[in-house]
């Protein structure tokens, strides 16, 4: 099993272009979620997913699209990408009765 | 809502020593509560978890947290620190559907 997969790594962005960060898990998991960090603080919740067709906004959702058409895949949306979303992103998957899995990040800067 | 507070921003230990990280959660019911570590430039490793049952886990690496609902509290402990412990550590409590709130994080340096 590969886990939790996260491409791209690195991206750099200028301000007002638009992006997706792909996330991708093989553990057959019901509920994936979308995580920023920045520094000094923990992780907060973007948006998250219950099963497929379903989504729901987290703690910060403001600027930020998602979708979930399978099982296996949670793609991020920056839609009008801003220097305020600087920042680590994580994506990570959990079954109904187990743990959250952490992909490795995606790091992300806007000028 | 649920929140978790990590009193201590930075803590220094000497190799050997012992450990203790705080956390605090604020949770309407029986929490999920976790500990998770995260090195420099890495992604997030879960060391334990609390579900239900005996209050005291045990976790990968010799780490250990004792819940106690009285305090609210979910403390992290290793007898004997190690260099390699040197780490950003969270803690999380869980409200299911993949909604986990985390705390701000406690960084640990470790003095030879």
């Amino acid at each position: 099993n590969a886990g939790v997969t996260q491409t791209p790594k690195f991206q750099v962005l200028k301000t007002g272009q638009s992006m997706t960060l792909q996330c991708a898990q093989d553990m057959n998991h019901e509920y994936m979620s979308w995580y920023r960090q920045d520094p000094g603080m923990g992780l907060r919740l973007i948006h998250y997913s219950v099963g497929a067709g379903i989504t729901d906004q987290g703690e910060v959702p403001n600027g930020y699209n998602v979708s979930r058409s399978t099982t296996e895949d949670f793609p991020l949306r920056l839609l009008s990408a801003a220097p305020s979303q600087t920042s680590v992103y994580f994506c990570a998957s959990r079954s109904s009765t187990d743990t959250q899995y952490f992909g490795p990040g995606t790091r992300l800067t806007v000028l | 809502a649920q929140s978790v507070t990590q009193p201590d921003i930075h803590i220094t230990v000497s190799e050997g020593a012992s450990l203790e990280l705080r956390c605090n959660y604020s949770y309407g019911a029986t929490p999920y509560l976790f500990w998770y570590v995260q090195s420099p430039g890495q992604g997030l490793q879960l060391l334990l978890k609390y579900f239900s049952g005996d209050t005291l886990v045990q976790g990968i690496k010799g780490f250990e947290a004792e819940f106690k609902r009285s305090q609210s509290s979910f403390n992290l402990r290793k007898p004997s620190v190690h260099w390699s412990d040197a780490a950003e550590y969270f803690c999380a409590v869980g409200a299911g559907a993949g909604k986990s709130t985390f705390g701000d994080g406690t960084t640990l340096t470790v003095k030879p």
